[in-house]
């Protein structure tokens, strides 16, 4: 079946410690997408890419790195310099972009301990 | 800006009761908007969408028509099931020329009890 897995659904870290959440699509999808979900906020754009080896800042995107060096594949970095990184992160993928029509994973819960 | 607005939940409702959850926006230009809803514990998966005025998205039973006098596009279902419970997020995005991002509401938590 298509879709995007995210892993690990869980994880702890230590403060000062980077932490790289993974995101694979088998949809063939050209664009992918992070986002950062807290209680009462909604969905916050973190980063997101239209096309391989190309990436663009989203509206919060100031303490996090991503990289597209393959289609299927677009990985978040959570470095040290997020002031506040405990939060349920998403990330989603679409044919192109500007069509609206998203799909997501399943999130992946970080919490700074 | 484009922004989107909700009614705040949670929304807490007894099973086969009727279900409108409001939603209003703003934009600067001719948004195309979308119902997305979560489930407890996973991503969004979208719900129904409407694309240009009058139009009307349906999905499992939910429904919500693009109202541009009033700028508004509210979900409603006629017979909700305690399933139906989950987080609804209205959104919207300018297709052309409005940098092609979503914009989404705060989500309003739906319960539906027996």
């Amino acid at each position: 079946d298509g879709g995007i897995t995210q892993s690990p659904k869980y994880l702890f870290r230590k403060e000062g410690q980077n932490v790289t959440l993974s995101c694979e699509q088998n949809l063939n999808h050209d664009a992918m997408y992070w986002y950062r979900q807290d209680p009462g906020q909604g969905l916050r754009l973190i980063y997101y890419s239209q096309i391989v080896n190309d990436f663009q800042k989203g509206d919060i995107a100031e303490g996090y790195s991503v990289s597209r060096e393959k289609k299927e594949s677009f990985p978040l970095t959570v470095t040290s310099a997020q002031k506040n990184p405990t939060a349920f992160y998403l990330c989603a993928s679409s044919t192109q972009m500007g069509t609206g029509e998203l799909f997501f994973g399943e999130g992946s819960r970080l919490t700074v301990l | 800006g484009n922004s989107v607005t909700q009614m705040e939940g949670p929304v807490t409702l007894s099973e086969e009761a009727f279900l409108t959850i409001n939603c209003t926006y703003t934009a600067t230009g001719y948004p195309s908007l979308f119902w997305y809803v979560q489930y407890p514990g996973e991503g969004l998966q979208l719900l129904l969408k409407a694309t240009k005025a009058d139009d009307k998205g349906s999905n499992k039973g939910f429904e919500a028509t693009y109202r541009k006098e009033t700028t508004s596009f509210h979900l409603e279902k006629g017979s909700v099931q305690v399933s139906d419970s989950a987080v609804y997020f209205c959104a919207l995005i300018i297709p052309t020329g409005g940098g092609n991002k979503l914009t989404f509401g705060t989500g309003t938590q739906l319960k539906v009890e027996l």
